[in-house]
């Protein structure tokens, strides 16, 4: 079965204290790998698609890289406004499910 | 540009009441898809619709809830005789249409918070 698995559940950090969130996946054939940002209240927004293994892609202080069995977004220098549930989800081959991981909650302290 | 909206923001019916929950999708976007999201959990596939057909209707969870979509555009999601389990957030997202075997990322709108009491 497919399956996204995301860690810590939690995440709790200094401002300027960098970090990685970590998303582990079994998929029957990786699509799509993406990230992700929820706001409370609010919908999520995407961050990154990540395609195949090796592949990395930055956004101001986010990072998002990508191996055959793991995803991790790397928090460099975070922010308090970095603060969000972070949500991982795969996309398998021959499907138009997007399977979604339950997120890290990531709070970051002045 | 618009992004995704949907209405209403919330809703608080009565358990064994029919509720619609509306979704307009960013225009151009032939892909849409219903997510739920309970307290604390990610995110749960419902249904996705190329244009107006739902060739994966899988994530549906009883025969209580169907969706339908108009011209390609705006859907509506019903639940009949809701029940205190549906309480969530139903999440609507259009994307590009699947090309070869490129997947577009999705863009969420923000949401109807469904209350059964």
């Amino acid at each position: 079965e497919d399956q996204v698995t995301q860690s810590p559940e939690a995440l709790r950090l200094q401002e300027g204290e960098s970090s990685s969130l970590n998303c582990s996946y079994t998929v029957s054939g990786l699509r799509g790998l993406f990230w992700y940002r929820q706001d409370p209240g609010k919908g999520p927004e995407f961050l990154f698609t990540l395609y195949s293994a090796g592949e990395e892609k930055e956004k101001e202080r986010l990072k998002a890289t990508l191996t055959k069995k793991e995803s991790f977004l790397h928090i460099t220098a975070p922010k308090p406004e970095d603060s969000a549930t972070y949500l991982c989800a795969a996309r398998n081959t021959g499907g138009f499910k997007t399977i979604f991981g339950a997120g890290t909650r990531l709070f970051v302290k002045a | 540009g618009a992004g995704v909206s949907q209405s209403p923001s919330n809703k608080v019916t009565e358990k064994g009441k029919d509720v619609e929950l509306r979704c307009d999708p960013i225009s151009g976007h032939t892909a849409l898809y219903w997510y739920r999201q309970s307290l604390g959990q990610g995110l749960e596939f419902l249904i996705y619709f190329q244009g107006n057909s739902a060739p994966d209707k899988s994530g549906l969870p009883s025969d209580r809830f169907s969706a339908e979509r108009t011209g390609g555009s705006v859907s509506t999601l019903t639940i009949q005789r809701t029940q205190q389990e549906d309480s969530a957030v139903y999440l609507c997202a259009s994307s590009l249409l699947l090309a070869g075997v490129v997947p577009y990322e999705q863009y969420f709108g923000p949401g109807t918070r469904l209350t059964v009491t």
